[in-house]
């Protein structure tokens, strides 16, 4: 079964860049039907939808990240990263990659599994 | 954006007891509403997507309906590993957007 992993550094100084990893095992990052995303959770602005990218698509994002956010996918390692340009404060939280499925039967989507989730603060 | 709202936040029951959470769309989704459950510590886990339908392993006593722009979670005959932290999703239209979750304890 799918199995993700982020990884990322921990800590990020404020206006820096964030770069966060998501490792996918188990299956294809190039299957079809399947997309990739980025979510993050804090207590301030519970669950967020970040964005989601497709092998052989282009990403989209949520406004509310003022154009801030990429999406890429690394076929060759299977990994899909997510990279936070001139981070602040307000985006500490918990950031989760998972797999965004579409059903055969519709345009019905969803998302799972979800990786642990990594703890990213921002901080000086 | 597409608001959700999730009804009670928080919810006391017994081991055995059935219980219903609600979640409103702010416009219609027609039946793009996800319900996730999470527990301290640990990620989101998918239980009912395109409104009704139980995910793969999911217990069946989680069943989910739609009225509308109305939404409900139903699990019957609580058992002690229920108890978590319940969340809508609506995938109808981007930002997609989650409620703000409720919490369901052991009372």
């Amino acid at each position: 079964q799918v199995q993700l992993q982020e990884s990322g550094p921990g800590l990020v100084r404020p206006w820096e860049t964030l770069s966060l990893t998501c490792t996918v095992s188990g299956g294809s990052i190039t299957s079809n039907n399947l997309y990739w995303v980025w979510i993050r959770q804090s207590p301030g602005n519970g669950l967020e939808w970040i964005g989601t990218t497709h092998n052989s698509g282009s990403p989209y994002y949520n406004p509310s990240l003022n154009s801030r956010a990429t999406i890429s996918v690394d076929t060759s390692t299977n990994q899909f990263s997510l990279q936070l340009r001139f981070v602040t404060a307000a985006d500490t939280a918990v950031y989760y990659c998972a797999r965004q499925s579409i059903a055969d039967s519709g345009p019905y989507n969803w998302f799972d599994p979800w990786g642990p989730g990594t703890l990213l603060t921002v901080s000086s | 954006d597409i608001q959700m709202t999730q009804s009670p936040s928080s919810l006391s029951a017994s081991v055995g007891d059935r219980v219903t959470i609600s979640c409103r769309a702010s416009q219609t989704i027609l039946k793009y509403l996800n319900w996730y459950q999470q527990k301290p510590g640990k990620a989101p886990r998918l239980l009912i997507y395109a409104s009704s339908t139980l995910q793969s392993g999911v217990a069946s006593r989680f069943s989910g309906s739609a009225s509308g722009t109305d939404f409900t979670l139903t699990i019957n005959s609580l058992q002690p590993e229920d108890f978590a932290t319940y969340y809508c999703q609506q995938t109808f239209s981007t930002p997609y957007t989650f409620g703000l979750g409720t919490k369901l304890e052991i009372k």
